[in-house]
């Protein structure tokens, strides 16, 4: 089993709908990290949070501890927000904060 | 506040050369981490380093790759002898403060294509 999973694999929307991405995690965490991928792209930071609740623009993501899980919501999603998001955790035990990540989830949203 | 550099952004390389990869982190930060995108897969940790000192390599193969943070310049991977598995997405990412525990700002990666 994976320490970081993401569900789902891939999520297919259409412009103005609500999307929500899922990530649990097996391992004591000092951080969560959610990353945004474009195709052939690099990679954005777009979240890091270790309790509660963040908002930046249309996006939204939260975490639960106890349960080690989180979300990352897209409110009235649009095309530009196709892209593959990633979410990583950086584990207490680790040296430094290396990242552990999920595997992605593609989302395409639909004009 | 120019981002984290690296280049070159595409290297292509026969089997058996060697590949070198930089990174420049952001500027105040002496924090590096290199990450691996093998293609259709998840990124994976290499190696974490600080200014001259490799912190954590336990995600590096133990044979064919190194890499180094010197006191001035760039963090350089090394790869050695290249063969076509190697081919991927390798990106590195900086952070700032203590324990370098905080966000981690990424590079534009370089794809690298073994032939």
């Amino acid at each position: 089993k994976n320490e970081v999973e993401q569900s789902p694999q891939n999520l297919t929307a259409q412009e103005g709908e609500f999307i929500t991405i899922n990530c649990s995690y097996s391992v004591g965490i000092s951080a969560l990290h959610w990353l945004q991928q474009h195709p052939g792209g690099g990679i954005v930071s777009l979240f890091m949070l270790s309790s509660g609740k963040k908002k930046h623009g249309r996006l939204i993501a939260t975490i639960n501890i106890q349960e080690k899980h989180s979300s990352l919501h897209i409110t009235a999603s649009h095309p530009r927000d196709s892209a593959v998001y990633i979410c990583a955790v950086g584990a207490i035990k680790a040296a430094g904060n290396k990242l552990t990540f999920g595997g992605g989830t593609r989302v395409l949203v639909k004009p | 506040n120019a981002g984290v550099m690296q280049n070159p952004r595409h290297l292509v390389r026969r089997r058996g050369q060697e590949a070198r990869l930089r990174c420049s982190p952001m500027k105040g930060h002496s924090h590096v981490y290199w990450y691996r995108q093998l293609p259709e897969e998840g990124l994976k940790f290499m190696v974490y380093l600080q200014k001259e000192n490799i912190i954590d390599e336990s995600g590096m193969p133990k044979e064919r790759f190194s890499a180094e943070f010197p006191k001035e310049g760039p963090s350089i991977l090394r790869i050695q002898q290249v063969v076509r598995g190697d081919s991927a997405a390798y990106f590195c990412a900086s952070s700032p403060g203590t324990g370098g525990i905080g966000e981690q700002f990424f590079g534009p990666g370089t794809r690298l294509t073994v032939l």
